[in-house]
């Protein structure tokens, strides 16, 4: 069974410093693996996907987030945080070979930047 | 450059009462999506659709009823509204082919049961 967690609920960074948001995923195939966010009052926006090519994936907004198969992680990196990546995120894993009821999505990091 | 509309940002609906939910989408996609949002909780998956008159169940179908009537159209209906039912309803949609592609979502329905 596929799932995934989203290992803090709340990270908060300073302007400027850099971002980390942790997600570890469980998947019997090779995942197709994503991070989505979703500004406040907003929609949800795709930021990046790995689909079993490159391991690195860069991202839109300066994102990018590393598939590690020995560590089953996909983490959420940003070098230089700012103020409008205020915003909850979210990992999403699906099997691409399957129905659309096998996406998951994970509860979600709500990210705070301090000035 | 809209692409995926709900038709209510806002919502508040009486105990009982049947709730009709419409999301329309402008990219001719295959795939259509109900999610329910709730804190802590992330999406979960009510209703998914992947062609005209074609609806699977997701992982919290009760209560609810879906509707794809036209390719650009899923309706999610709350067949007698209950205060559990208090959430942000997310409507999606894909290119067919799983969701190995890129899904749009719009911007929500914020849905109060009284």
């Amino acid at each position: 069974a596929q799932s995934v967690t989203q290992l803090d609920s709340h990270v908060s960074v300073s302007e400027g410093t850099p971002v980390l948001l942790r997600c570890n995923y469980s998947s019997s195939y090779s995942p197709s693996l994503f991070w989505y966010v979703q500004h406040p009052n907003k929609g949800l926006q795709l930021l990046l996907k790995y689909t079993s090519a490159a391991t690195l994936v860069k991202g839109i907004n300066g994102f990018e987030a590393e598939f590690k198969k020995s560590e089953t992680s996909f983490h959420l990196t940003k070098p230089s945080a700012h103020m409008s990546d205020a915003a909850e995120y979210f990992c999403v894993v699906s099997d691409p070979y399957s129905s659309a009821s096998k996406i998951i999505f994970g509860s979600g990091t709500r990210l705070s930047i301090r000035p | 450059d809209v692409k995926v509309t709900q038709s209510s940002r806002y919502l508040v609906k009486r105990t009982g009462e049947k709730v009709f939910l419409e999301c329309v989408q402008d990219m001719d996609h295959e795939n259509m999506f109900w999610y329910r949002q709730d804190p802590g909780l992330g999406l979960r998956l009510i209703y998914f659709s992947y062609d005209v008159k074609m609806k699977e169940k997701g992982d919290i179908p009760e209560g609810y009823s879906v509707s794809r009537e036209k390719k650009e159209r899923f309706s999610l209906i709350l067949e007698s509204a209950s205060t559990n039912q208090t959430s942000m309803y997310l409507c999606a949609s894909t290119l067919a082919g799983g969701f190995d592609t890129e899904a749009f979502f719009g911007q929500g329905t914020r849905l109060t049961v009284v």
